[in-house]
């Protein structure tokens, strides 16, 4: 079991080239995050997935783009890199909700740096 | 809005001392908090939870949490620290999303450094 794994962990882009950010879980999860991670700021919330097909959201959405065309996967796009995107990137998932509140796994991280 | 807060951006403590990491909370609601840890150059690991029951909350590496409704705190604690504890610590509680599903706030961190 790999868990949640990241590709690719470190990358540097210069302003106005994009990139894809993919993140796999085998775990058979229902909901996928992605977060990025700022010094000061603790993790924010970019965007989420709750099933195959279906993305919202975050906290911090403006300048990403996201897809969940499979259940394992949840890609983070780029379009247009700033340096403010200069961040490490976090994916996670969990279980569907039933209840209780289920645990969030996260991927070790992608550490970005955009000149 | 949910959030909760972490005054302390750094705790030093020696090793075989208690140790403290604070967080305070600000919901609507029962609180669902949580602490996670973060290793240098790793992805976030789940330590404990508080939802209903107990306050005190054990969970994993020998940490333990207090819940505090009076004083809307979830403190993290370990009787004894250990140097392999130095890492940062992450608070956050529940939210829910327009699907009706959950997601975490996180505070900003607080940096643990045991010396030896």
């Amino acid at each position: 079991n790999a868990g949640v794994t990241q590709t690719p962990k470190f990358r540097v882009l210069k302003t106005g080239q994009s990139m894809t950010l993919l993140c796999a879980q085998d775990m058979n999860h229902e909901y996928m995050y992605w977060y990025r991670q700022d010094p000061g700021m603790g993790l924010r919330l970019i965007h989420y997935s709750v099933g195959e097909g279906t993305t919202a959201k975050g906290e911090v959405p403006d300048g990403y783009n996201v897809s969940r065309l499979k259940k394992q996967n949840f890609l983070l796009g780029l379009e247009s890199a700033a340096p403010s995107q200069t961040s490490v990137y976090f994916c996670a998932s969990s279980r569907r909700t039933s209840g209780s509140y289920n645990e969030q796994f996260f991927g070790p991280g992608t550490r970005l740096t955009v000149l | 809005a949910q959030s909760v807060a972490q005054p302390e951006d750094q705790v030093n403590v020696a090793e075989g001392n208690p140790l403290t990491v604070k967080c305070t909370y600000s919901v609507s609601g029962n609180p669902y908090l949580f602490w996670y840890v973060q290793y240098p150059n790793r992805g976030l690991q789940f330590l404990l939870k508080y939802i209903t029951g107990d306050n005190l909350v054990k969970g994993s590496y020998g940490f333990e949490a207090e819940f505090n409704k009076s004083q809307t705190s979830f403190h993290l604690k370990k009787p004894s620290a250990l140097v392999s504890d130095s890492a940062l610590y992450f608070c956050a509680v529940r939210d829910r999303t327009p699907y009706n599903t959950d997601k975490l706030i996180f505070g900003t961190g607080t940096r643990l450094q045991v010396f030896p």
